[in-house]
């Protein structure tokens, strides 16, 4: 299996820009996981889907963040208008039902907004 | 409400010698997971250890064993014979609920260097 794939890899863009940042789970898993990775803050969870549906987006810090699912093989993170306290690592994990549910996670974008 | 908490920001090991990375965790679920990441400098997160609630033995993976103690609420890695490639960052985390897609959080980390 290829693993979780997230594109791009790297992002800089200007603030007020539109940024989309994709990515696509292991075939078969049923949750799918947008998390935010900076110094001060560590990893948060931003939302998460299970089957497609978004289960919780208590973590999307502001309504400029909108996440979507369209399918089982891709979700997209989009924030617009990018602001500079966007710029973060963002990782997209995917899980299956099973018993422990271990993440694994992709490679992550790593978005500079200037 | 969940949480997370790593209090050790960074932590040095001698080669080959064993370290133990500490961390809390809160919840009021009786069915909840436990687990490790590591994550290196390249930025890759990786899945070490995992631990269910209603698990009577600790977990073990190869150099890695987690010391859980449930009414401590502790879920404590630990690494044995310390390797150099073990310097990375290391993340506890928690997922509330039993299987069937629950969130996963995770603490602050843990800085392990590893000297020669």
């Amino acid at each position: 299996d290829a693993g979780v794939i997230q594109s791009p890899r790297h992002e800089v863009t200007e603030m007020g820009q539109e940024v989309t940042l994709r990515c696509k789970p292991i075939s078969g898993h049923n949750s799918l996981f947008w998390y935010r990775q900076t110094m001060m803050r560590g990893l948060e969870l931003l939302i998460y889907f299970n089957n497609n549906v978004p289960i919780d987006d208590s973590g999307m810090p502001e309504d400029r963040f909108s996440a979507k699912m369209p399918n089982a093989s891709f979700s997209t993170l989009k924030i617009q208008p990018s602001e500079p306290r966007d710029s973060a690592v963002y990782f997209c994990a995917s899980s299956s039902y099973s018993r422990n549910e271990k993440l694994f996670f992709g490679s992550g974008t790593q978005l500079s907004v200037l | 409400a969940q949480k997370i908490t790593q209090t050790q920001p960074g932590m040095f090991v001698q080669e080959k010698e064993a370290v133990t990375l500490d961390c809390t965790y809160d919840t009021s679920d009786q069915s909840y997971g436990l687990f490790w990441y590591k994550q290196p400098s390249s930025g890759e997160m990786i899945f070490l250890i995992y631990q269910g609630s209603y698990d009577e033995q600790n977990a073990t993976e190869g150099r890695y064993s987690l010391n859980f103690q449930k009414a401590r609420k502790s879920a404590n890695l630990v690494i044995s014979a310390s390797q150099l490639g073990d310097s990375a960052m290391y993340f506890c985390a928690m997922r509330e609920g039993g299987t069937g897609g629950f969130k996963t959080i995770f603490g602050a980390g843990t800085r392990l260097f590893v000297k020669a």
